[in-house]
Parts: C-alpha cells; structure tokens; sequence
C-alpha cells in the first residue's frame, strides 16, 4: 500500500534533549513536509523539501532541523533549542510544491516534554 | 502580511441539515484552494481542490465554492451525518520565500453534527 509513515506515534522527551521524528513515503513524492499543531489551532509549517539535499525553513523552524538525504525520508530532529516542544506533529508528501496537487499526511507523532 | 481565516467557534447543526464554512483569505490571490478534514489525533485528509477560474466543485454531498472578488471559499456538507462531525481545514496556494508556490493551511473550524 502506498502511503506516508509516522512514527513514533507518541514520543516523550525530557528537557535538554534533541529527539528526532521519523517520516517516510513509498508514494515517489518530491516534496516533502513538516507542520506543527497547538491544541485547537491550525498547522503551522516548520520546514520543507522541494527535492532530495535541499530543504526551505518554513515560519517557524528555530530549534528543529531536518535532512533529505533520500527522496522517501525527511526526518525531523527537535532539538534542546526549542522552547515549548509539546505539540502534535504532522508530516506530509505531495507530488510537487505547487498548491495544484492534494497532500498526503501521516498520522502524526504526539510529542510531549516531561 | 497574507492571512487565512476560518471561524474558530465551533459550528452546530442538526443532522440532515446544510453545514456551511467558511474560509476568508487577504492580501493574496491563490491559483488553488483546498479542503481538508482532520480528526482528532489523525492527520488531516484531502477532500476536494477547486482552480481559480472554478466558481464552484462539487463531490457527493460536498460543494465548494471560491470566489475570487470577495477572496472567500464556501464549503457546503449537504445531509449532515453525525459521522461528518470532524475538523475542516482550508489551504490555500501561497508563494513561499521566493521558492515557489505551496499550501499554507487556515486554522480550521469544527463541525458538529447533532444526531
């Protein structure tokens, strides 16, 4: 089946440490994407990736890094700089970046700090 | 700054009646919009893309609407369900830092359907 996997689902993480969120995609998808969600609001983007070794910050990257080293990976590293990491995390693939084409998201990964 | 708004208040309606969202947009003029519902926990799934030269799309009991002039889409779930109870989010094709053209998504307004 082709799809876009997340995982872990939950993950919990204790001050001070860079954890990283997995995400990949048997779908032969270009672009790649990581969103954020706070309770009750919107996704908001962290980065994304046009093409493999290249990545775009998106508005709100400080504290996480990510790498495109294959075209099915885009894993995200949350990292000790990120402030208020709690929060629902969503990954996404679609065939290009142009607004045209519908995006595939994973189930997400429910990070909460301890 | 470009902005997309979705009422935040939480919509009730009984069942098999019309629900209606609605998604207002400033300070752009996006090629494509899209709908997405989301439940909770879940990620968020496609529903239907209109064009901009699309005035309306429709999909089973689902209708968009997107008009350009007034910079707002309608989104229409004729015969509501309870099942149809669910997150629904907008995305709109927005140029990013120069690097092309993506979705940027509004924060989404829930629909409750009451048996």
């Amino acid at each position: 089946d082709g799809g876009i996997t997340q995982s872990p689902k939950y993950l919990f993480r204790k001050e001070g440490q860079n954890v990283t969120l997995s995400c990949e995609q048997n779908l032969n998808h270009d672009a790649m994407y990581w969103y954020r969600q706070d309770p009750g609001q919107g996704l908001r983007l962290i980065y994304y990736s046009q093409i493999v070794n290249d990545f775009q910050k998106g508005d709100i990257a400080e504290g996480y890094s990510v790498s495109r080293e294959k075209k099915e990976s885009f894993p995200l590293t949350v990292t000790s700089a990120q402030k208020n990491p709690t929060a629902f995390y969503l990954c996404a693939s679609s065939p290009t970046l142009w607004g045209n084409t519908e995006a595939f998201f994973g189930q997400g990964t429910r990070l909460t700090v301890v | 700054s470009q902005k997309i708004e979705q009422n935040s208040e939480a919509l009730n309606i009984q069942e098999g009646k019309t629900a209606t969202l609605t998604c207002n947009y400033t300070n752009y003029s996006p090629a494509y919009l899209q709908w997405y519902r989301q439940d909770p926990g879940r990620g968020p799934v496609f529903l239907l893309l209109i064009r901009e030269n699309e005035k309306e799309k429709r999909k089973e009991r689902l209708k968009v609407t997107f008009d350009t002039t007034l910079k707002q889409s309608l989104f229409h779930i004729t015969a509501s369900q309870p099942a149809d109870s669910a997150t629904y989010l907008c995305a709109l094709d927005i140029t990013l830092n120069n690097a092309g053209n993506m979705l940027t998504f509004g924060g989404g307004t829930r629909l409750m359907v009451k048996p």
